[in-house]
């Protein structure tokens, strides 16, 4: 089946202007994440979504960044204000969060952000 | 902070045993061990993962000690495509803490 998708793959954009990064989680998997990964690093946390609610929004590093989930099912994680130093690859995970036993988590192939 | 320690870097060649180790001293009693790996330009890709019995799938084996301090990930005949930074996680599943802690991986070199 369908795995997670994310668009755009590339965005540029200029220090200062506001972007939008989509996120299409594989069907029925309840739980959405967001991760940021700078050049060299492993993936960080941003926000994981259970539903359309945010259960965990610690990750986020300022009040720049804000995402949503209204329907429970796509999500767009928005940034205003860019900076150069969010230029990094978001990447997006979906997984079935089942109570009890594991849930485990499929990444998409990643929004690469370019900030000039 | 990762709760995994990895070596950064190890090469292998072409058509024999690739064999990571993670070590978790401080892994606690309900957390699972994750591998992923992620190839250049690409998002991660899920491996394995086991709590306390040894695992193995079609791209993978687990072997996680008796103690749970530590595990060894084993892809059984590596290929020039299994080149790749691989992420030992620990965590807990089903938590409310659902994010994925990742360290910095160990980037695997297979050589023809």
């Amino acid at each position: 089946g369908a795995g997670v998708s994310q668009t755009p793959s590339n965005k540029v954009t200029e220090k200062g202007k506001y972007v939008e990064l989509r996120c299409d989680p594989i069907s029925g998997h309840t739980a959405l994440y967001w991760y940021r990964q700078s050049l060299g690093q492993g993936p960080e946390f941003l926000i994981y979504f259970q539903g359309t609610g945010a259960a965990d929004d610690s990750g986020l590093p300022n009040d720049r960044f804000f995402a949503v989930r209204p329907e429970g099912s796509v999500s767009t994680l928005k940034i205003q204000r860019t900076e150069r130093g969010d230029s990094a690859v978001y990447l997006c995970a979906s997984s079935k969060r089942t109570s009890g036993g594991t849930d485990t988590q499929y990444f998409g192939p990643g929004t690469r952000l370019t900030v000039l | 902070d990762a709760k995994t320690t990895q070596p950064p870097s190890m090469d292998c060649a072409e058509g024999r045993a690739a064999n990571l180790p993670c070590n978790h001293s401080t892994i606690s009693g309900n957390e699972y061990v994750y591998w992923y790996r992620q190839i250049h330009s690409q998002g991660p890709q899920y491996i394995i993962h086991g709590l306390k019995n040894n695992e193995t799938n079609e791209m993978a084996s687990l072997i996680i000690t008796e103690d749970r301090k530590s595990s060894t990930l084993i892809l059984p005949h590596a290929t020039l495509r299994d080149t790749a930074v691989y992420y030992c996680i620990v965590r807990v599943a089903g938590g409310s803490q659902g994010n994925l802690i990742f360290g910095k991986g160990t980037k695997l070199s297979v050589k023809p």
